[in-house]
C-alpha cells in the first residue's frame, strides 16, 4: 500500500496569511501515461463531506478559489492557501490514486490564529 | 447538479448485516465508476470499495474483503454496499463518492452527505 503522510497535523494561521500543508507518499505517484502525479486534495468542514479542491497535484477543480494551489511531484506535494479566509477553516486531506488501495493522508486541521 | 444521497445506516450488533444505498441524480450514473469511503468518528478518511461502470469489476480494501460487497443498479441510478459480519471497527460514516472518470486513474469529484453505521452490542 502507498502510505500518505501529511504535516503538520494542525496549524493556526492569521487571516490573510499563507497556509502551507505538506504531503509525502511512500512511493512515486507519477503516472507515466501522461507524466502527471496521481495526487488529489480535499477540504472537509465540520459536519460536511469532503470537497475536491485539486487533482493531478496542481489542477484546481472548477469553482475552487484561486487562493488554493497545489504543487509538487514524485513523492512530495504541497497545498498552499495564499491568503487564509475564515471560510477556509477545515481539515485538509491529500489522497493518492496511483494504486489500489486508494489512500489518504491523516489530515491537517487549519485554524485561525 | 450532481446529487448523491446515502441511506440504510443505523445501529447493528457485531456479526450483523446492513445494506447501504446511494441514490444518484443529476448525471449519467452508468458512465461513472463509484466508490465507498468511510470515516470513523473523529478520524480520517478510508477508502472501502469501488465498482466500475457496469459492475463487472470491483475492488475492496483488505479490511472489508470477503465481508462487504459493492453493487449497482444502473437502471435505478443506485449504488449499494452489502455489509456482513460487521465488527466494532466498522463503525463510521459511510460516504458514496463519484469517480472522476470511467477509467483508471480515478479520484472523487462528488460526495454524498454520508450515512452513519454504528456496530455495538
Amino acid at each position: 500500500d502507498i502510505v500518505m503522510t501529511q504535516s503538520p497535523d494542525s496549524l493556526a494561521v492569521s487571516l490573510g496569511e499563507r497556509a502551507t500543508i505538506n504531503c509525502k507518499s511512500s512511493q512515486s505517484v507519477l503516472y507515466s501515461s501522461n507524466n502527471k502525479n496521481c495526487l488529489a486534495w480535499y477540504q472537509q468542514k465540520p459536519g460536511q463531506p469532503p470537497k475536491l479542491l485539486i487533482y493531478w497535484a496542481s489542477t484546481r477543480e472548477s469553482g475552487v478559489p484561486d487562493r488554493f494551489s497545489g504543487s509538487g511531484s514524485g513523492t512530495d506535494f504541497t497545498l498552499t492557501i495564499s491568503s487564509l479566509q475564515a471560510e477556509d477553516v477545515a481539515v485538509y486531506y491529500c489522497q493518492q490514486y496511483f494504486g489500489t488501495p486508494l489512500t489518504f493522508g491523516g489530515g491537517t486541521k487549519v485554524e485561525i490564529k | 447538479e450532481v446529487q448523491l444521497v446515502e441511506s440504510g445506516g443505523g445501529l447493528v450488533q457485531p456479526g450483523g448485516s446492513l445494506r447501504l444505498s446511494c441514490a444518484a441524480s443529476g448525471f449519467t450514473f452508468s458512465s461513472y465508476w463509484m466508490h465507498w469511503v468511510r470515516q470513523a468518528p473523529g478520524k480520517g478518511l478510508v477508502w472501502v470499495s469501488r465498482i466500475d461502470i457496469d459492475g463487472s469489476r470491483t475492488t475492496y480494501a483488505d479490511s472489508v474483503k470477503g465481508r462487504f460487497t459493492v453493487s449497482r443498479d444502473n437502471a435505478k441510478d443506485t449504488l449499494f454496499l452489502q455489509m456482513n459480519s460487521l465488527r466494532d471497527e466498522d463503525t463510521a460514516v459511510y460516504y458514496c463518492a463519484r469517480g472522476y472518470t470511467s477509467s483508471w486513474p480515478n479520484w472523487f469529484d462528488s460526495w454524498g452527505q454520508g450515512t452513519l453505521v454504528t456496530v455495538s452490542s
